[in-house]
């Protein structure tokens, strides 16, 4: 079945350096999103890419959604210790079972100040 | 806009118990309401849908079951917990054609 692999699983930076975490999806989506899970809290919706090659920017988070719509990247430039937190893509193919989306396993991010 | 309650926020139950943990959803109408289970430190697991009421797609075989007695009402459910059904369960909700997914606070379920 369709999988969503997203690497690294855990990242430990410097307050300050950046930080990028990749999502492969092994089929074409129709759009991908990106996630925040807080320690101790739910996830909550960050973005949605829809269009081929599209990028986005939310203040120091910038969003790219892969030319062939099956690879997605989430870049932090200078990490503050509210970054903490585990990000996870998700993906919808097309054809799908009623919107589903495929999250990958997330990658956790660490910041030491 | 809308909002998701779960109850309760955390359980701790023994093994062979029986569990009922309920999703309510305010200010919205016929949303698609999901289950996940996430275990600690690891992904979401899909566990049930619903697009509608009393229906029901189960994603994996499994303890559990799910019902959708109402439109703003999802409830998962076990006769008898296993240790291995411990986890983070989460509500989401998914509205108009996005497909963009919003979660409940969740329930921290420990089974001993």
């Amino acid at each position: 079945g369709q999988q969503v692999m997203q690497i690294p699983q855990y990242q430990h930076v410097q307050e300050g350096e950046d930080f990028t975490t990749y999502c492969n999806s092994s089929t074409t989506l129709s759009n991908i999103q990106w996630y925040k899970q807080r320690p101790g809290g739910h996830p909550v919706f960050l973005i949605q890419l829809v269009k081929s090659g599209e990028v986005k920017k939310q203040k120091r988070l910038t969003f790219q959604f892969g030319e062939a719509k099956k690879n997605s990247s989430l870049h932090i430039t200078a990490t503050q210790t509210t970054d903490v937190g585990t990000y996870f893509c998700a993906g919808s193919a097309y054809g799908g079972s009623q919107g589903n989306l495929i999250f990958g396993k997330g990658t956790k991010l660490s910041v030491k100040p | 806009s809308q909002t998701i309650h779960q109850w309760p926020a955390t359980l701790v139950q023994p093994v062979g118990s029986p569990l009922s943990l309920e999703c309510t959803v305010e200010g919205t109408s016929n949303p698609n309401l999901y289950w996940y289970r996430q275990a600690a430190g690891r992904g979401l697991q899909l566990l049930f849908y619903s697009v509608g009421i009393g229906q029901i797609s189960s994603e994996v075989p499994q303890n559990l079951s799910a019902s959708r007695p109402q439109d703003r009402q999802f409830i998962l459910s076990s006769k008898k917990l296993l240790l291995s059904d411990s986890g983070f369960y989460l509500c989401a909700l998914q509205r108009g054609g996005r497909y963009i997914q919003y979660f409940g606070a969740g329930t921290r379920l420990s089974v001993l």
